[in-house]
């Protein structure tokens, strides 16, 4: 079946630098993948629409110049969380929509990061 | 604004019982109904896409029901394993979103004991 493939897992940075994410589709072409965030005891809530060759799409409330979205290819896109602040501390995660298969949308393995 | 609400929060059950869990949903501009299996530190295993009012899966010992009118979803496990221990998540897509706007509740906990 359809696999994302999400790193890093974990990662721990200092206020004011900057933390790449990556997410890879292994065995399909994604378009399109989406990007999620989960406060603690909280709901995922989607973030943006990361469009292959194309702007990404934020929704209400996201800032575009702290999450950097690049989708330069039909199996990577990458979240930037430039400037982090301690309350960017957060889990993310990305799914991809594999339009071949029955089940709708497949989830990376999301990352945890914390920003000291 | 979309709530999607699911019940219990967690539960604890005997290996060998059967449980059930509920989602709902609002039921206007329904498109689809997912459910996902999420074990910690691991990406969320998607069970179910569910769409019609009236449907009903299946998937080994898990199977779910769909009532789009009254917006609820259930969730049933037929004689729990230590192995179906995760959080359970269902997330709603409505007509008119973003594709990728998949409106989630905050899960379901279920642990089986041994």
């Amino acid at each position: 079946g359809a696999v994302v493939s999400q790193h890093p897992s974990r990662v721990i940075c200092k206020s004011g630098t900057s933390v790449k994410i990556e997410c890879r589709s292994l065995d399909f072409q994604a378009t399109t993948m989406f990007w999620y965030r989960q406060f603690p005891k909280k709901s995922l809530m989607l973030m943006a629409t990361s469009n292959e060759g194309s702007k990404a799409t934020y929704e209400q409330g996201v800032e575009k110049d702290k999450f950097l979205i690049n989708h330069a290819s039909l199996t990577l896109s990458t979240l930037t969380v430039t400037s982090a602040h301690p309350e960017d501390s957060s889990f993310y995660i990305c799914s991809a929509r594999d339009l071949a298969g029955d089940y709708g949308y497949t989830f990376g393995s999301g990352t945890r990061l914390t920003v000291v | 604004i979309l709530n999607v609400e699911q019940s219990p929060q967690s539960l604890h059950v005997q290996e060998g019982d059967s449980t059930n869990f509920t989602c709902s949903f609002p039921s206007s501009n329904f498109y689809a109904l997912h459910w996902y299996r999420w074990e910690t530190a691991k990406s969320p295993e998607a069970l179910f896409v569910m769409t019609l009012n009236g449907d009903e899966k299946k998937k080994g010992r898990i199977s779910a029901t769909l009532n789009t009118k009254e917006g609820y979803s259930y969730l049933y496990i037929k004689g729990s394993q230590p192995e179906d221990s995760a959080t359970y998540l269902c997330a709603s897509r409505s007509y008119g979103g973003s594709q990728g706007n998949l409106i989630f509740g905050k899960g379901t906990k279920l642990s089986v004991k041994p």
